[in-house]
């Protein structure tokens, strides 16, 4: 049974750092082909990519976010972490990491979600 | 602003079909079969109803299927059934470094 599940901060301050976990079990991302993506969904708005890591440690980034964004995973292959610098209000979303593998682009898995608000 | 472009909102009564359609450009919907439909309650996480521009997941009931036509893809949902209400996202590869686009959604009301 895959599942995912995200963990961090529900409050940030403007210009802090960001630093959210997915924690993930029925799969590892040491396994050929597997990939972990971190997708954002601001209330009552569209759904947005953020970032991806390969199972061989490649990394895709959103453009627009890109000096701001790092994700990462730990030597365990079952945590992907995502940090987002220099948070702003606008930055207040709903924060999902999402399952897939290389060479397709549909997310089969989805963790239940964090919500991030920046606010002081 | 969405890279896809989603009709804001569609109904239908419960047993009739709708469609949502999903605009793109050719760099990303019609340059690839990579087109992917999710659907959305309130609340909950989105959930994978279409990948590869018409290919069900297990599970998933075949009254929704997907299609694609130049740089527009459509989901259909048949015989509609109350909890089909819901919000509807397409998504698209798009062959850049920003490997994946969105639609703006489409909420779907069966009155």
């Amino acid at each position: 049974q895959v599942t995912l599940r995200e963990s961090g901060p529900a409050l940030v301050m403007p210009t802090q750092t960001l630093t959210l976990t997915c924690a993930f079990s029925g799969f590892s991302l040491s396994t050929n082909g597997m990939c972990v993506t971190w997708i954002r969904q601001p209330p009552g708005k569209a759904p947005e990519w953020l970032a991806r890591i390969d199972w061989d440690g490649d990394k895709y980034y959103n453009t627009s976010l890109r000096t701001r964004l790092t994700i990462s995973k730990d030597s365990s292959e079952r945590q992907v972490v995502l940090t987002m610098t220099n948070m702003h209000p606008v930055d207040t979303a709903t924060y999902y990491c999402a399952r897939n593998f290389y060479g397709k682009y549909y997310h089969d898995y989805w963790g239940q979600g964090a919500l991030v608000t920046v606010s002081s | 602003q969405s890279a896809l472009t989603q009709p804001a909102s569609v109904s239908g009564s419960p047993g009739q079909s709708i469609t949502i359609s999903c605009t793109g450009t050719s760099s990303d919907v019609g340059g690839y079969n990579y087109v992917s439909w999710y659907q959305q309650h309130p609340g909950k996480a989105p959930k994978l109803m279409i990948f590869d521009v018409g290919n069900r997941p297990s599970g998933v009931s075949d009254r929704f299927s997907g299609s694609k036509s130049g740089d527009t893809a459509s989901l259909t949902i048949s015989g509609l059934q109350a909890e089909d209400e819901a919000d509807y996202y397409c998504s698209s590869y798009t062959g850049r470094s920003t490997l994946v686009v969105f639609g703006g959604g489409t909420k779907l009301t069966v009155l």
